[in-house]
């Protein structure tokens, strides 16, 4: 049984591009959170989403960054028009179905953006 | 507001030299206590949840508590293979999101 799968795992824009980070939950889970981490710092809330649909997205900045989960495919958190301070390891979190409450979230290996 | 902290920040072992991390929360309505274990490079790797104040989960060399207030990850006798960054994460009532501590460092010496 896969785990959390992300990619790419390196990235690497200028500032001013576009940044994709992809994340493919574990089987069976249907609940997918976003969290960035920078270096010293705990890990910190980004957004919430089950398929179709953003549950929280509370601790998203509201210029520049969005994320989807569609109905097929990986989730994917998007950042438009990078700067050097989104330099960090993003990680993805899945749980199973039943709420994302009282339930474990398994994260995957991370994507590190590096922003020049 | 809803915080973690974890102590200590850095913490160095004699392999086989037990010892114990804190973490210290504050939070509305306690949905549930997670714990850690983060490897260099690598996404956090699930230990234990704890619901309620006085429960317990042991796992080989872990053993983790839950009070009111903190939980301590305890490890006895521990090996080089602990060494790892131990985070713990508090989820509140009412939300999904888990807020995390910075963590502990913890580096076992043979």
């Amino acid at each position: 049984n896969a785990g959390v799968m992300q990619n790419p795992r390196h990235l690497v824009r200028r500032r001013g591009q576009e940044a994709r980070l992809r994340c493919s939950p574990m089987k069976g889970h249907s609940h997918v959170y976003w969290y960035r981490q920078l270096p010293e710092e705990g890990l910190k809330f980004m957004v919430y989403l089950q398929k179709e649909n953003i549950i929280d997205e509370s601790g998203m900045p509201k210029e520049r960054f969005s994320a989807e989960f569609p109905k097929e495919g990986p989730s994917i958190l998007r950042i438009q028009q990078v700067v050097r301070g989104d330099s960090a390891a993003y990680f993805c979190a899945s749980s199973p179905p039943g709420g994302g409450t009282y339930n474990e979230q398994f994260f995957g290996p991370g994507t590190r953006l590096t922003v020049l | 507001e809803d915080q973690v902290t974890q102590s200590p920040e850095a913490l160095r072992l004699q392999e086989g030299e037990s010892s114990s991390l804190n973490c210290s929360y504050t939070v509305s309505g306690l949905r549930g206590l997670f714990w850690y274990r983060q490897d260099p490079g690598k996404g956090p790797e699930f230990l234990f949840t704890l619901y309620s104040a006085g429960e317990e989960k042991e796992k080989e060399r872990l053993k983790a508590t839950l009070t009111k207030k903190e939980s301590f990850l305890h490890i006895t006798a521990p090996k080089p293979e602990d060494s790892a960054t131990y985070l713990c994460a508090v989820q509140a009532g009412g939300t999904y999101k888990y807020i995390f501590g910075t963590g502990t460092r913890l580096k076992v010496l043979a």
